[in-house]
């Protein structure tokens, strides 16, 4: 099982939004609803920010928003703010009943 | 409130043996998949595998298995990650995590196990 492939970086201006996609195949992402995406501030537990392709949790900001169309699912981060930067994964349940994580993308706050 | 409170650090030299636990607590133990996550020093996460503690019914990753064995006491309500010959290589910090609804992300987080392997 390959990792889901994302952009190592992305870089926004406080305020502005970016979007990070992360691409699968037809046995994971395109396959099934179950995609969701992850923060990580290092040396932290990573936290849930979506789950089942764009539903977010109770308590994570209505900034992080997410989709998906065919083998890509993407997430955006509106109104960027410093406490934004970390890192973002990607993760799909797959077909063979287990899971995949992305490549993990750090976004920077400039 | 749910917790998943993992072992603290390791420190092993290769060959040895090694498991490590995730308490967990406040929701139906059953109820929920555990999974383990690795990252490796300035690495990405890496899913290793999971348990469903209902019917102890594993799946892992093809890069662990069978180096790594994932299991879970019901009585004790705690999942345990194994390693019966560790490598330089397994040096990482491990996370278990409890999933949100089956297939879903996972919801809650154990603090992390840092396992060091040197000789």
């Amino acid at each position: 099982q390959s990792a889901l492939t994302q952009p190592a970086s992305v870089s926004g201006s406080l305020g502005q939004s970016i979007t990070i996609p992360c691409t699968g195949t037809g046995n994971d992402v395109g396959y099934y609803h179950f995609v969701c995406w992850y923060q990580h501030h290092r040396g932290k537990a990573p936290k849930l920010i979506i789950y089942d392709v764009s539903l977010r949790p109770s308590g994570v900001s209505d900034r992080f928003s997410a989709s998906k169309s065919g083998k890509t699912a993407s997430l955006t981060i509106s109104g960027l703010q410093p406490e934004d930067e970390a890192d973002y994964y990607c993760s799909s349940f797959t077909t063979s009943n287990g899971y995949v994580f992305g490549t993990g993308t750090e976004v920077t706050v400039l | 409130e749910i917790q998943l409170v993992q072992s603290g650090a390791e420190v092993k030299k290769p060959g040895e043996s090694l498991r490590i636990q995730c308490k967990a607590s406040g929701y139906s133990f059953t109820s929920s998949w555990i999974s383990w996550v690795r990252q490796m020093p300035g690495k990405g996460l890496e899913w290793m595998g999971r348990i469903d503690p209902s019917d102890s019914y594993t799946n892992y990753s093809p890069s662990f298995r069978p180096h790594v064995t994932i299991s879970a006491d019901e009585s004790l309500t705690t999942a345990y990650l194994q390693w019966t010959s560790l490598m330089a290589s397994d040096a990482a910090i491990y996370y278990c995590g409890r999933h949100l609804n089956r297939g879903s992300g996972v919801a809650d987080w154990g603090q992390g196990t840092l396992v060091r392997v040197s000789s």
